[in-house]
């Protein structure tokens, strides 16, 4: 079974600022997708950005980036330019990369709370 | 339409009561979730409905029951619930069950049993 782990359960940023949220991952796959979700105070969810495994270029959104370590099992979502809109809770997902039923789950990180300090 | 909608917003209920979630889509998408989501926790996966039929079941009690109409509705009936199933109840839905396809999420029915 696949499980992903973030360890900061909590981060603060000033306005403007560069900060960087860890997540880590085990699977035995060798092929899987990896996504940040965002979560606002009594919002929805959404997409921040997505890395699929087989490719080494990491993926970038306009301010959101993230550092993709296949060896280290490393997923870490750098986030420039912080924005009072960015503060929420933020949630690192697991996809295995097969594409038939069964294998549609996600699986979520406990998820750090990101606050913006003006 | 790029919105899956939830209805109701909150629901209070008691536990000998019987009561339905319903979620929305008209985004054509083929794959539908309900996930529950207990405060400050991670949404956790319930059910998957994959092209009308029930993909996964992570392994819920059945007195959670899910029913997908038509591939653009998909409701949960609770019934003799317990107070430990108070929860943010979410529902997701994506253009179809590969990995590339974003889930879209609902703004969840939060959930109370008395």
């Amino acid at each position: 079974a696949q499980t992903v782990t973030q360890s900061q359960p909590e981060m603060s940023v000033q306005e403007a600022e560069t900060v960087t949220l860890s997540c880590t991952y085990d699977t035995s796959e060798s092929d899987y997708y990896l996504f940040w979700y965002k979560q606002p105070p009594s919002r929805q969810m959404i997409l921040v950005i997505r890395q699929e495994a087989y490719k080494q270029q990491n993926a970038t959104e306009n301010r959101f980036s993230v550092n993709f370590q296949k060896a280290a099992k490393s997923f870490s979502l750098k986030i420039s330019d912080s924005q009072l809109g960015d503060a929420a809770m933020y949630f690192c997902a697991y996809r295995s990369a097969l594409s038939n039923f069964g294998n549609e789950k996600l699986t979520f990180g406990t998820g750090t709370r990101l606050t913006i300090i003006p | 339409d790029t919105e899956v909608t939830q209805t109701p917003k909150h629901l209070v209920m008691g536990m000998t009561n019987k009561k339905s979630l319903k979620c929305e889509q008209h985004m054509g998408h083929r794959a539908m979730y309900w996930y529950k989501q207990k405060a400050k926790k991670p949404p956790e996966l319930m059910f998957v409905y994959s092209y009308e039929k029930l993909s996964i079941n992570e392994s819920v009690p059945s007195r959670f029951s899910p029913e997908c109409p038509n591939s653009s509705l998909l409701n949960l009936h609770l019934h003799a619930l317990q107070p430990e199933d108070s929860a943010l109840y979410l529902c997701a839905s994506s253009q179809g069950i590969s990995p590339r396809d974003e889930q879209f999420f609902g703004p969840g029915t939060r959930l109370t049993v008395l």
